[in-house]
């Protein structure tokens, strides 16, 4: 069974920093693109950031350029996000999710990160 | 960036009936060396993660209701739930992935008349 299971969301406050992990099980997670993608309260989506499945290739949406790193450990079949001067405006459920080129075809059951003073 | 735009914002039809969800590009999402469309549908119901429903702008993924199919080319796309089924009540997404960074339309949110 595949499972994504992220971890590490909470309440943060502006300008702050937050690190997302995401388990992966039941697929071959170092043959996998991954992703995040978020969700702010009552929002649509929005894709974050990915990963290729070395690390050698990474790429974001501009607004989290400069503040947000993807990263992964293939050993350990898990995905991060180092979220640094976090804004009010990142407040949103973060989901990790594989990218299968065509499409997000697993995806985690998400993590509320929530920026606030 | 490309803009996706998705009409309507919602829509309510009964049990039964065909629904039908819009998604235009800002610029094509067709790749000419393969001829193929860079388009994909997500259904996201209640308190659920998405689910992917439709790649290649008209490939269904494995299992998922022959009900659902998805046509367009280059800007302008369609997804079509052909007869509702109460498990349907979701919000659907098209998202384009022909460049970074990939963009998603508004959703469009299907409900019960």
């Amino acid at each position: 069974e595949v499972q994504l299971v992220e971890s590490g969301g909470g309440l943060v406050q502006p300008g702050g920093s937050l690190r997302l992990s995401c388990a992966a099980s039941g697929f071959s997670f170092s043959t996998s693109w991954m992703s995040w993608v978020r969700q702010a309260p009552g929002k649509g989506l929005e894709w974050v950031a990915y990963i290729r499945q070395t690390g050698s290739e990474k790429d974001y949406v501009d607004s989290v350029k400069g503040r947000f790193t993807i990263s992964r450990d293939n050993a350990k079949n898990s995905l991060y996000l180092q979220m640094n001067s976090l804004r009010d405006e990142d407040t949103a459920v973060y989901y990790c999710a594989r990218w299968a080129a065509p499409g997000f075809d697993y995806w985690g059951q998400g993590t509320l990160v929530t920026v606030s003073s | 960036d490309i803009v996706m735009t998705q009409s309507p914002d919602s829509l309510a039809v009964s049990l039964g009936e065909r629904a039908t969800i819009n998604c235009k590009s800002s610029q094509s999402v067709l790749y000419n060396s393969n001829n193929k469309n860079y388009l994909a549908w997500y259904q996201q119901k209640p308190g659920q993660s998405p689910m992917l429903l439709i790649h290649w702008a008209s490939t269904r993924e494995s299992g998922v209701p022959d009900r659902f199919s998805g046509s367009g080319s280059g800007t302008d796309f369609t997804l079509t739930i052909s007869s509702l089924q109460a498990e349907d009540v979701a919000v659907y997404y098209c998202q384009q992935y022909y460049s970074t960074p990939w963009t998603f339309g508004q959703g469009t949110r299907v409900e019960i008349k």
